[in-house]
């Protein structure tokens, strides 16, 4: 059992608007920033979404994040066939003083 | 170029030890905090241990804690996880990480992966 929740899997067709939840408590979620990580099948996972809603260099603009409260999001507008992959969020945990991941959404396009 | 580079992986026995080593290249290593997160067969992704830059702190997970150690050479531009007592659960990939931004769990840089089997 992950401490950040996720929904295990997510679809859309491609175009399509989809939202991937990352709910927490106040330890995390509630006190510091989220990161969103995309993992392709057999690849190193990558850095997509950091301190809530800024996104790296490189990583295109219908990927956003936000968050509210104990609780984050990631969107994903205009949904393509190359994003299907597993999505995690993750965050620094004040009570157990270490990071925690979501369990992951897998996305699939339909 | 910006690059992790991962070894020491292999079969172990349970009860064994093994060392992670993972090498840091196109960054000033010692300014950087660096962490190990693990992935087991078919699961999702497992954070383990975090060092900061200069060594002095570290954190672990509780299922690393007594077991596994973090530590850092940054004349060498390169750190280790000491992993003992392994147990089969401990089976994975291990991924050497860059934390930026200031923030633990944010990893901007990943090695490719080492995988840790641990079996009789």
């Amino acid at each position: 059992q992950s401490v950040l929740t996720q929904p295990p899997s997510a679809s859309g067709t491609p175009g399509q608007r989809v939202t991937i939840s990352c709910s927490g408590s106040s330890s995390n979620i509630g006190s510091n920033t989220v990161n969103w990580y995309q993992q392709l099948p057999g690849t190193a996972p990558k850095l997509l979404i950091y301190s809530n809603n800024q996104r790296p260099s490189g990583v295109p603009d219908r990927f956003s994040g936000s968050k509210s409260g104990t609780s984050a999001s990631l969107d994903i507008s205009g949904l393509q066939s190359e994003d299907e992959a597993d999505y995690y969020c993750a965050g620094w945990d004040d009570s157990l003083n270490g990071v925690v991941f979501g369990g992951g959404t897998k996305l699939t396009a339909l | 170029e910006v690059q992790l580079l991962e070894s020491g992986g292999g079969l172990v026995q349970p009860g064994g030890s093994l060392r992670l080593s993972c090498a840091a290249s196109g960054f000033s290593f010692s300014y950087y905090a660096m962490t190990w997160v693990r992935q087991a067969p078919g699961k999702g992704l497992e954070w383990v241990s975090a060092i900061s830059g200069g060594g002095g702190t570290t954190y672990y997970a509780d299922s690393a804690k007594g077991r596994f150690t973090i530590s850092r050479d940054n004349s060498k531009n390169t750190f280790y996880l000491q992993m003992n007592s392994l147990r089969a659960e401990d089976t994975a990939v291990y991924y050497c990480a860059r934390a930026e931004y200031g923030d633990y769990s944010a990893f901007d840089i990943w090695g490719q992966g080492t995988m840790v089997t641990v079996s009789s």
